[in-house]
């Protein structure tokens, strides 16, 4: 079984500034995907970013960007230069040895001007 | 690219009753995924479809759900007998297995049981 854990429930960042979301996994399998999904208020869950777990190499969207461990089972967002349009509920997920995406709860991040 | 679009937005019934709600895919995608998300939480894996053929079910899917797409493009969901706990937000995804999609997203149907 796959599970995905988000410790912060909550963050806040400042107009411009930098934040990280924190995301652990587990899973058995040898092949696997991680994403961030980003969920406005009321508004539909869009794709912020994928990583391939056979890559090494963090991938990056503009001023989307994630620190992948392996080892550590880590997978977090970094928002660089962060927007007011960047408040929503963000949700780590992973997929993997099944078509299904297995989500956390959530960290809901507000961007203060 | 039109989206994922899912009908009706918002459903409002009383228990017991029966509810069904419809999503139209992207075009061209042949997998279709519906997942539940109640408030605070994620959303949690229902079921999903490769082109017409319903290939994995939860088992949060329960007797009283069932799910199709008889022609391989829009899907419904149906809730027979609807209970309190079934309050919650569907929503409908899709993608296309052949180039490696990610996941996309329609708006959801929230349903509320009174």
């Amino acid at each position: 079984a796959q599970t995905v854990t988000q410790s912060q429930p909550e963050m806040s960042v400042q107009e411009a500034e930098t934040v990280t979301l924190s995301c652990t996994y587990d899973t058995s399998e040898s092949d696997y995907y991680l994403f961030w999904y980003k969920q406005p208020p009321s508004r539909q869950m869009i794709l912020v970013i994928r990583q391939e777990a056979y890559k090494q190499q963090n991938a990056t969207e503009n001023r989307f960007s994630v620190n992948f461990q392996k080892a550590a089972k880590s997978f977090s967002l970094k928002i660089s230069d962060s927007q007011l349009g960047d408040a929503a509920m963000y949700f780590c997920a992973t997929q993997g040895g099944s078509e299904k995406l297995v989500f956390g709860k959530g960290t809901k991040l507000t961007v203060n001007p | 690219d039109t989206g994922v679009s899912q009908d009706p937005r918002h459903k409002i019934t009383k228990r017991g009753q029966n509810v069904t709600f419809r999503c139209d895919p992207i075009s061209e995608h042949n997998r279709l995924y519906w997942y539940r998300q109640t408030l605070g939480q994620g959303p949690e894996f229902l079921t999903y479809f490769q082109n017409e053929a319903q290939l994995e079910k939860s088992r949060l899917l329960s007797d009283r759900f069932s799910a199709e797409r008889p022609k391989g493009s829009f899907s419904t969901l149906e809730i027979q007998r609807t209970e309190q706990g079934d309050s919650a937000m569907y929503l409908c995804a899709s993608s296309d297995w052949d180039s490696n999609q990610p996941q996309h997203f329609g708006d959801g149907t929230r349903l509320s049981i009174l």
